[in-house]
């Protein structure tokens, strides 16, 4: 069965440090990748996707990914985190085909220290 | 454009009563999600509708929720009867044609408390 895998629940870095957020997925074919950010009490905002080409993926608010197929992972990066990223970060993955199936993995918390 | 409008903010009943929860899909977008976030299970996909059409309902947990959406600007997800474990974040998202493969916008959500 296909899954989704973030391995770190909460992560606190400090304000101008580099992100790094772990995703890992199991699925036999390429997948459709997501990131998504969750502030507190409000819904879901994408921040990037990937489908195909480019492994390197630019979104918004400074973030970016990186495909490894070899590795099953979709990394998210930030080179300077803001105390305003301070949020819940999901990685989702989307099997291909006819009939998706989308799948979110539990999330990561982010704590940004002054 | 408002974004998902989702109703109401925050719900509290008791065991066995019927719920009922709102959404309104941005203008123009195709399809319309449900789902439903605890610190248990996550994030969880129950149903989504194309074109006001269900297309897979197979994340509906039990016979008790039902969604349903009769035009494309208003979707309804009810539970009948309620159970405690049904307590959660209700989370409605659309977007246009691409589904699943597109960018979701989500609502605020509905915490739904079942006492």
């Amino acid at each position: 069965a296909q899954s989704v895998t973030q391995p770190d629940i909460h992560i606190t870095v400090s304000e101008g440090a580099s992100l790094e957020l772990r995703c890992n997925y199991s699925y036999g074919a390429t997948p459709y990748l997501f990131w998504y950010v969750q502030s507190p009490g409000q819904g879901l905002q994408l921040l990037l996707k990937y489908f195909s080409g480019d492994t390197l993926v630019q979104g918004i608010k400074g973030f970016e990914a990186e495909f490894k197929r070899s590795q099953s992972s979709f990394n998210l990066r930030k080179p300077s985190v803001h105390w305003s990223d301070a949020a819940e970060y999901f990685c989702a993955v989307v099997r291909g085909g006819s009939q998706g199936n989308l799948i979110f993995g539990k999330g990561t918390k982010l704590s940004v220290k002054p | 454009d408002a974004g998902v409008i989702q109703s109401p903010r925050h719900e509290v009943t008791e065991m066995g009563q019927e719920v009922t929860l709102r959404c309104k899909p941005i203008s123009g977008h195709d399809y319309l999600f449900w789902y439903r976030q605890t610190m248990m299970r996550g994030l969880e996909l129950l149903i989504y509708f194309n074109n006001n059409v269900p297309i897979d309902d197979s994340g509906m947990p039990e016979d008790r929720f039902s969604a349903k959406m009769p035009n494309a600007s208003f979707s309804t997800l009810k539970i009948q009867p309620s159970e405690p474990r049904d307590s959660a974040v209700y989370f409605c998202a659309s977007s246009s044609a691409g589904g699943l493969y597109n960018e979701q916008f989500f609502g605020p959500g509905t915490r739904l408390t079942v006492l």
